[in-house]
């Protein structure tokens, strides 16, 4: 069965650094998301992306985040200057688009990201 | 606003009792998506249900089964003889009638399922 896939599935970074997360959405889906849960805590929407552009972007995802889509598998998530408050896991999830049907979000393991 | 609250913090019962999780939620939206998740200790997110605003009609799957009512905007989810591999948190969320649109999760309820 198809899934999405996110690697690393924990990182470990010093705070001020650069952090690319990055996901392999299922094949033929076309719409992308990023999500993330602060430990003990709910989940949040970061993104959606679309057509090689940003559909909807929360509060969360300020000027330190973006995202790319840079060849027709991946999908990542860049955090710029991390800080201590980035630490979370992060999920991505992807759908198909078929008409105005909803599609389900599949979502990915997730990538624990450890800001020191 | 879209909201989803989850009252439950934690609940704790004895394996084979009946638990029901609570969710409530808020949207001015006339159509809409529920939905409820469980995150393992492993993390994951498994995806369990999702039910339509036309659809109040209640779902049974094996031990698992959904009250939906649309009058007290409430998604209740319980489980019946609960086992421990039924340990994790359970979210209750929402999201908009669109194709791409994003979920709202609730904070979510911590399931203790004690043997």
């Amino acid at each position: 069965e198809p899934e999405v896939t996110q690697t690393p599935s924990h990182q470990v970074t010093q705070m001020g650094q650069e952090v690319i997360l990055r996901c392999v959405p299922i094949s033929n889906h076309l719409y992308f998301y990023w999500y993330r849960q602060i430990l003990g805590q709910k989940v949040e929407f970061l993104v959606s992306f679309y057509n090689n552009e940003i559909s909807e972007k929360s509060e969360i995802f300020d000027d330190q985040f973006s995202v790319e889509r840079p060849d027709g598998s991946n999908f990542t998530l860049k955090i710029r200057s991390t800080k201590l408050e980035d630490s979370a896991m992060y999920f991505c999830a992807s759908s198909e688009a078929a008409g105005t049907v909803y599609n389900e979000q599949f979502f990915g393991p997730g990538t624990r990201l450890t800001v020191l | 606003a879209q909201k989803v609250t989850q009252a439950q913090t934690e609940i704790s019962v004895v394996e084979k009792e009946d638990v029901t999780l609570d969710c409530v939620y808020e949207t001015r939206d006339t159509t809409y998506y529920l939905f409820w998740y469980k995150q393992p200790p492993s993390g994951e997110l498994v995806f369990l249900i999702r039910r339509n605003s036309f659809d109040e009609q209640n779902e049974i799957s094996g031990r698992y089964s959904w009250n939906f009512q649309k009058s007290t905007s409430s998604f209740n989810f319980t489980i019946t003889a609960s086992q421990v591999v039924d340990s994790a948190v359970y979210f209750c969320a929402l999201s908009r009638m669109n194709r791409d649109d994003k979920i709202i999760f609730g904070k979510g309820t911590r399931l203790h399922i004690l043997p």
